[in-house]
């Protein structure tokens, strides 16, 4: 089947402006990662989603960001007025929640000028 | 946020030579993943390791995790250009939840 999507694959965006990312999971996977990969570093985490228990959501750097999970399938990152230290690849999982191997999305690359 | 350590950050080996990396934690773990993300590319899962002192091959790769479960090594046998990426390890949290190391960045010379 079909691995997990995310759109766009890549987004320039003005400091100062709002975005949102897109993540469509494996279907049937009731597990959802959002990473932050900066050039050349590791991932950091943001936020995840289980089910329909509270998003943990201790990995988002700030008040800008946020992060929804409707009808326990597709995610959307927003960010809000941007700031040109957000620019990096933003990448999606997905895990059963029993093998809670993680597959991952080709990630959007963010650029923020 | 958390991160769990990797050593080395860099390595750069002739084709054909071996190559290892290691990643260590302050706590006893549950079990410990490996990724691998080439250039360019998203991380990979490459294995998963649950039993103290186990020892798991893939082809020229071969996994192990410590005796005491806070540790765990990747190691290469013969590098070929193929090999070239960042190998991550990740270890559990909460729940389901996965905490990636530092990443080990392999550039293999032919």
């Amino acid at each position: 089947g079909a691995g997990v999507s995310q759109s766009p694959s890549n987004k320039v965006t003005e400091k100062g402006k709002d975005v949102e990312l897109r993540c469509d999971p494996i279907s049937g996977h009731t597990a959802l990662y959002w990473y932050r990969q900066s050039l050349g570093q590791g991932l950091e985490f943001l936020i995840y989603f289980q089910g329909n228990s509270a998003p943990d959501k201790s990995g988002l750097p700030s008040d800008r960001f946020s992060a929804e999970r409707t009808g326990g399938s597709v995610s959307t990152l927003t960010i809000q007025r941007t700031q040109q230290e957000d620019s990096a690849v933003y990448l999606c999982a997905s895990s059963d929640l029993l093998a809670s191997v993680q597959f991952f999305g080709p990630g959007t690359r963010l650029t923020v000028l | 946020g958390q991160q769990v350590m990797q050593i080395p950050q860099y390595q750069h080996v002739q084709e054909g030579e071996d190559f290892t990396t290691y990643c260590n934690s302050s706590t006893t773990l549950s079990n410990i993943q490996w990724y691998k993300q080439r250039p360019g590319g998203h991380p990979v899962f490459l294995i998963q390791l649950v039993k103290s002192g186990e020892v798991k091959k893939q082809k020229r790769l071969t996994f192990q995790f410590g005796e005491a479960k806070k540790n765990s090594s990747l190691h290469i046998t013969a590098t070929q250009t193929t090999d070239v990426g960042t190998y991550f390890c990740a270890e559990p949290n909460t729940g389901n939840q996965f905490y990636f190391g530092t990443g080990t960045s392999l550039t293999v010379i032919p």
